[in-house]
C-alpha cells in the first residue's frame, strides 16, 4: 500500500531564507508525485508534479522538487521564501495507472509553512 | 481559470441528521472525487466515480455515504446520518482523463472545501 511521510507539521523560515519541506513515500509501482498547496479558505492547487523522466522537477511560484527513487523522497525546496508563501503544502503520491495501480491520490498530513518578516 | 465550485463553504449540523454537499466540477471533465480531511490528519480519499456510477471507494466509505450525479452538472456527497467523527473538510475534485502514464499526465482540480462540523 501507498503511504507518504511528511516531516515536520510545522516549519517556520524567515522571508528571503531556505525553503525546505521533506517528504518520503513508499509505493509498490513506480509513483507518480505531486505536491499541492493550500492557502486560507481556498482548495488544493498543484505546485508540480512527478511522472517520468527529469527528476528535478520546476513549479509554481518558485519551487521545485526533486525524485530520489534511492532515498524514497520528493523534497520541496525553494531558494527564497516569501511572505505569500506562507501556506499549507501537502505532498501526495499515486500509483502509476499504466502499470497496474489506482489513480487516486495518497496525501500526507500536510507542513504548514510560516514566513517570518 | 476553470474551478471546481463547492457548496457550502461551511456547514454545522446536529448529529444524525443528513447532510448534502455539493460540487460543480469543471465542465468538461470525465471523473469526479471526494476527500476528506479531519482536522490536523491525512487527506483520505473517500470515493470516486465515473460513468454515473462509483468506480473505487475506501473503507470510510460505508452505507452512510452515498454520491450521485442528478443532473449532469453538479455531484453530491451525502451523508444520512451524521456522526461526531464525520465533522472534517471534504474536498470534491475532478479530472478529465485518467492517467495515462506519460509525462505530463493530468492532474487533479480540487474545490475549496466543504467544512462540516456535527454537534
Amino acid at each position: 500500500a501507498q503511504s507518504v511521510t511528511q516531516l515536520g507539521s510545522h516549519v517556520s523560515v524567515s522571508e528571503g531564507a531556505l525553503v525546505l519541506l521533506r517528504c518520503n513515500y513508499s509505493s509498490s509501482v513506480p509513483p507518480y508525485l505531486f505536491w499541492y498547496v493550500q492557502y486560507p479558505n481556498q482548495g488544493l492547487q498543484l505546485l508540480l508534479k512527478y511522472t517520468t523522466g527529469a527528476t528535478l522537477v520546476k513549479g509554481i511560484n518558485g519551487f521545485e522538487a526533486e525524485f530520489k527513487k534511492s532515498e524514497t523522497s520528493f523534497h520541496l525546496t525553494k531558494p527564497s521564501a516569501h511572505m505569500s508563501d506562507a501556506a499549507e503544502y501537502f505532498c501526495a503520491v499515486s500509483d502509476n495507472p499504466s502499470q497496474g495501480g489506482s489513480e487516486k491520490l495518497v496525501f500526507g498530513k500536510g507542513t504548514k509553512l510560516t514566513v517570518n518578516p | 481559470e476553470p474551478e471546481v465550485t463547492q457548496t457550502p463553504s461551511h456547514q454545522v449540523t446536529q448529529m444524525g441528521q443528513e447532510v448534502i454537499l455539493r460540487c460543480v466540477p469543471i465542465s468538461n471533465h470525465l471523473y469526479f472525487y471526494w476527500y476528506r480531511q479531519i482536522l490536523g490528519q491525512k487527506v483520505e480519499f473517500l470515493v470516486s466515480f465515473y460513468n454515473n456510477e462509483i468506480s473505487e471507494k475506501s473503507e470510510i466509505f460505508d452505507d452512510q455515504f452515498s454520491v450521485e450525479r442528478p443532473d449532469g452538472s453538479n455531484f453530491t456527497l451525502k451523508i444520512r446520518s451524521t456522526k461526531l467523527e464525520d465533522s472534517a473538510m471534504y474536498f470534491c475534485a475532478s479530472i478529465s482523463n485518467l492517467w495515462t502514464g506519460k509525462a505530463g499526465a493530468n492532474v487533479l482540480t480540487f474545490g475549496a472545501g466543504s467544512r462540516l462540523t456535527v454537534l
